[in-house]
């Protein structure tokens, strides 16, 4: 039972670069999420997906691209890295009617040279 | 602007204890208010949650109390052990905003030592 799996789990890029963090879930959840979490920060929403075919903008969009692929995977894109953006990235999910993200895959831990 | 603010950032606390970790908002359209837990290197997990309509949740060892008008709630964790040492998030729903919109708290580590 693997819940949320994030992959990969450590990333280091230079200043613009791009890559994709890739998350997929096994639960058949609707709703998925990316987090960012810096330190002193909490976690803020980037971007989510409320069910297969749909994405929306967090409360941090800038910089970062989403495609929801099917029900199980989330991807996040980061087009042209930039240093701000080091930090730990979190995908979640939750099932139809969750108002929260449940489970957490445990996350990918970003540098930006 | 932080809309949650969570108090303190750093607890330390004796096996047996109760740790309180506080938040406090001002958006009155808060109506939903879960807690999550992080152990280091992973990702954090929902511990409890609790609507405005009700002043008191336990699940287990763990508590929320809620205050209305105070426009604040806690996380109160009874007889605390060492393995409930981890970062606690506290966090909020805008009821006017989108339904998987959460605004975080900035979390609070807490240490029970044994």
């Amino acid at each position: 039972n693997a819940g949320v799996t994030q992959t990969p789990k450590f990333q280091v890029l230079k200043t613009g670069q791009s890559m994709t963090l890739q998350c997929a879930q096994d639960m058949n959840h609707n709703s998925m999420y990316w987090y960012r979490q810096d330190p002193g920060m909490g976690l803020r929403l980037i971007y989510y997906s409320a069910s297969e075919g749909t994405t929306d903008k967090g409360e941090v969009p800038n910089g970062y691209n989403v495609s929801r692929l099917n029900k199980r995977e989330f991807s996040l894109r980061l087009e042209s890295a930039a240093p701000s953006q080091t930090s730990v990235y979190f995908c979640a999910s939750s099932s139809t009617g969750g108002i929260q993200p449940q489970h957490f895959g445990d996350g990918t831990r970003l540098s930006i040279l | 602007q932080q809309q949650v603010k969570q108090s303190p950032q750093s607890l330390i606390v004796q096996k047996g204890g109760i740790p309180i970790i506080n938040c406090a908002y001002e958006n009155t359209a808060f109506d939903y208010f879960p807690w999550y837990q992080q152990f280091p290197g992973k990702g954090p997990a929902l511990l409890i949650a609790i609507r405005p309509d009700v002043s008191e949740k336990k699940e287990g060892r763990f508590t929320i109390s809620f205050n209305k008008s105070a426009k604040q709630f806690s996380l109160h964790i009874m007889d605390s052990q060492p393995g409930d040492s981890a970062t606690y998030f506290c966090a909020a729903r805008n009821s006017g905003g989108s339904n998987y919109k959460l605004t975080f708290g900035k979390g609070t580590l807490l240490t029970v030592n044994p």
